[in-house]
């Protein structure tokens, strides 16, 4: 176990709505980061929070946006959702933001979008 | 552009015996380096990592081994064990300087531990 809580851990959305994943980081973890990981493929960076600010984020569009609450929880919207958003969706915490800062994975909300 | 990858998407070992997982990388500017074990229906989980002023490090029954010459990374896993079967990603550090949180992960390679 983590500590990394992620939620909910499966659903189904309709193309065009919008979702929101919830994450919960290890105890004393100020960072948070959210990967996607699309069927056979290894995770991609989407963005990282450290502080309640966006610190950092991979190439996906603005419909993809975060939140990160004063007690390090983070939240991942999805908005205008495509079929290709389809994938198991991670959230990671860190103790900090600096390279070599162990990066612990919860166990994922999986996406799918019909 | 800057990419992590695996020479092989799958290795089949006999229980008992050690396996070799191999990676390469092509960022030079990657200082940290992880190894995750990701089972079927879970979350990747930190199996060992190594930062970039060393070339190995041991763990349980792991080594990670780091060749920053030829950009290779790989993790050896003695006496396999059938718990071992999953898939194996190696992950960079992109080497910004900044947000550490953007890992770089490989496409994976599968374990499957032949009892």
């Amino acid at each position: 176990e983590t500590g990394v809580t992620q939620s909910p851990t499966h659903l189904i959305k309709t193309r065009g709505q919008q979702v929101t994943l919830r994450c919960s980081s290890q105890s004393g973890h100020n960072t948070v980061s959210w990967y996607q990981q699309a069927l056979g493929q290894g995770p991609q960076f989407i963005f990282q929070y450290y502080r309640e600010e966006e610190n950092g984020r991979g190439n996906f569009p603005p419909r993809f946006s975060g939140l990160q609450f004063p007690n390090y929880s983070s939240e991942l919207n999805v908005n205008a959702l495509e079929l290709d958003d389809s994938a198991l969706y991670l959230c990671a915490s860190s103790p900090g933001q600096l390279s070599g800062n162990t990066i612990y994975f919860g166990e994922g909300s999986w996406l799918t979008v019909v | 552009g800057e990419s992590v990858g695996l020479h092989l998407p799958t290795l089949s070992v006999q229980e008992g015996d050690n396996s070799i997982i191999n990676c390469a990388y092509s960022n030079s500017a990657s200082d940290y380096f992880i190894w995750y074990k990701q089972e079927s229906g879970k979350g990747p989980q930190f199996i060992i990592d190594i930062r970039s002023n060393m070339d190995k490090r041991q763990g349980q029954r792991v080594t990670v081994l780091l060749n920053k010459t030829v950009k290779h990374l790989s993790l050896q896993i003695a006496a396999t064990q059938p718990g071992d079967s999953a898939v194996y990603f190696c992950a960079e550090n992109n080497g910004d300087g900044g947000s550490q949180g953007n890992l770089i992960f490989g496409k994976g390679t599968k374990l499957s531990v032949k009892p």
